[in-house]
């Protein structure tokens, strides 16, 4: 099975602030990494994916890195609305996902 | 604009059976363009996949629960439906259902997910 693993599981942070979140995969998953945003009783929406690639209707303050084993979201300016919890998602076999990122107010 | 429901039992006793149904609308579960599944989130904690499947049957499960999940399609009602056996507490979760468009391998529509809690 392939893990992943999302690093920090919080992050405190201010608005304008520049985010990043990592996603490590226990083995290549190639570019096969999707990005979610997901708000308390929600569920999850697509902001990214083959880990680059911006979903139509997103930010462009949002933006995906890495191949490999080794991805980064990136927030360029935080905004209110972006306060939620982030999910990386491997779609390379079956689907995992990593635990997650809540993104908080500092 | 596909759209997805889930709907079922909200209280589950324990080693029974939890089973919920996926109400697909807005475009056609037999079409060759969608990949059908289910996530859930148990309360505070993160994202689990369930399981996937093609209109034609083709399954996949999460190894961890494939001996007490399974999947099927209803193409005459346009859903599809998940079954998890021997349900204990640490099956309590919001279950989602969601669906893959055109070969993409990410889930981008989703259901608003029901709570489901295995208590006597």
């Amino acid at each position: 099975d392939i893990q992943m693993t999302q690093s920090p599981s919080t992050l405190s942070a201010s608005v304008g602030d520049r985010v990043t979140i990592t996603c490590r995969a226990s083995q290549s998953i190639s570019s096969w990494l999707a990005w979610y945003q997901q708000k308390p009783g929600k569920a999850p929406k697509v902001l990214i994916y083959k880990a680059s690639n911006l979903e139509s209707g997103v930010p462009s303050r949002f933006s995906g890195s890495g191949s490999g084993t080794e991805f980064t979201l990136t927030i360029s300016s935080l905004q209110p609305d972006d306060f939620a919890t982030y999910y990386c998602q491997q779609y390379n076999t079956y689907s995992t996902f990593g635990q997650g990122t809540k993104v908080e107010i500092k | 604009q596909l759209q997805l429901q889930e709907s079922g039992p909200g209280l589950v006793k324990p080693s029974e059976t939890l089973s919920l149904t996926c109400n697909v609308s807005g475009g056609s579960i037999s079409s060759n363009s969608y990949f059908w599944g289910w996530i859930r989130q148990p309360p505070g904690k993160g994202l689990e996949w369930i399981g996937s499947m093609s209109y034609r049957g083709i399954t996949y499960y999460n190894p961890s629960l494939k001996s007490r999940v399974t999947l099927s399609v209803d193409t005459s009602k346009n859903r599809f439906s998940l079954k998890l056996s021997s349900v204990t507490a640490a099956d309590t979760a919001v279950y989602f259902c969601a669906s893959i468009y055109d070969s993409r391998g990410y889930w981008f529509y989703w259901g608003q997910g029901t709570r489901v809690t295995v208590s006597s």
